[in-house]
């Protein structure tokens, strides 16, 4: 798992097998998360968002869920595919301010 | 849309000399962002424009680093003079929210790879 301020952790998986990647985020007053994917030599891409009045939020094959009581937000892929492989950012908010970014989990997918 | 724009992709060069990375930002959008990247420190946010309008440089390192946005369709941020430990990849984002708006999320450029030798 990832922790906002702290290393930057691996996690590798299996073609074909769930990827939980997680965030324990600082500010309890955040209302506003969002997942990044990074690859290598681009930039980071938006994958899902969530406000702070939701637990879950779906896409296609990711879910974001957001526990607001322990400050942790974790990031679902399904069925994970080699083009998955990737540093994922967890960010966060406060009203107007800017996001704050976590340094990112490394996901590694091998066939 | 052809997203973010950043240039140069790489720019390699000497301790002292001054560097510029230049930003196009996706049209329409209002809020334009500079970042750092390193292994150390992750993603830094450096300075952020609204509207063309330097809203928060307080991320900006020291006096040799510098960015401007002279109109909506281009921003520079310039390093002078640029030493090693400036090395790093600089990312510039865009969004579409003003500072009305909260959460936005944030369009990045691929970003420039900067090696300051």
């Amino acid at each position: 798992g990832e922790s906002v301020g702290l290393h930057l952790p691996t996690l590798s998986v299996q073609e074909g097998d769930n990827s939980i990647i997680n965030c324990a985020y600082s500010n309890s007053a955040s209302d506003y998360f969002i997942w990044y994917k990074q690859e290598s030599g681009k930039g980071p891409q938006f994958i899902i968002d969530i406000r702070s009045n939701m637990d879950k939020r779906q896409g296609q094959r990711v879910t974001v869920l957001l526990n607001k009581t322990v400050k942790h937000l974790s990031l679902q892929i399904a069925a994970t595919q080699p083009g998955d492989s990737a540093v994922y950012f967890c960010a966060e908010n406060r009203g107007y301010s800017t996001l704050t970014f976590g340094k990112g989990t490394m996901l590694l997918v091998s066939p | 849309d052809a997203g973010v724009i950043q240039s140069p992709r790489h720019e390699v060069t000497e301790m002292g000399q001054e560097v510029t990375l230049r930003c196009k930002p996706i049209s329409g959008h209002n809020s334009l962002f500079w970042y750092r990247q390193t292994m150390m420190r992750g993603l830094e946010l450096l300075i952020y424009f609204n509207n063309n309008v330097p809203i928060d440089d307080s991320g900006m390192p020291e006096d040799r680093f510098s960015a401007k946005m002279p109109n909506a369709s281009f921003s520079t941020l310039k390093i002078q003079p640029s030493e090693p430990r400036d090395s790093a990849v600089y990312f510039c984002a865009s969004s579409l929210g003003g500072r009305g708006v909260t959460g936005e999320k944030l369009f990045f450029g691929s970003g420039t790879q900067l090696s300051v030798l």
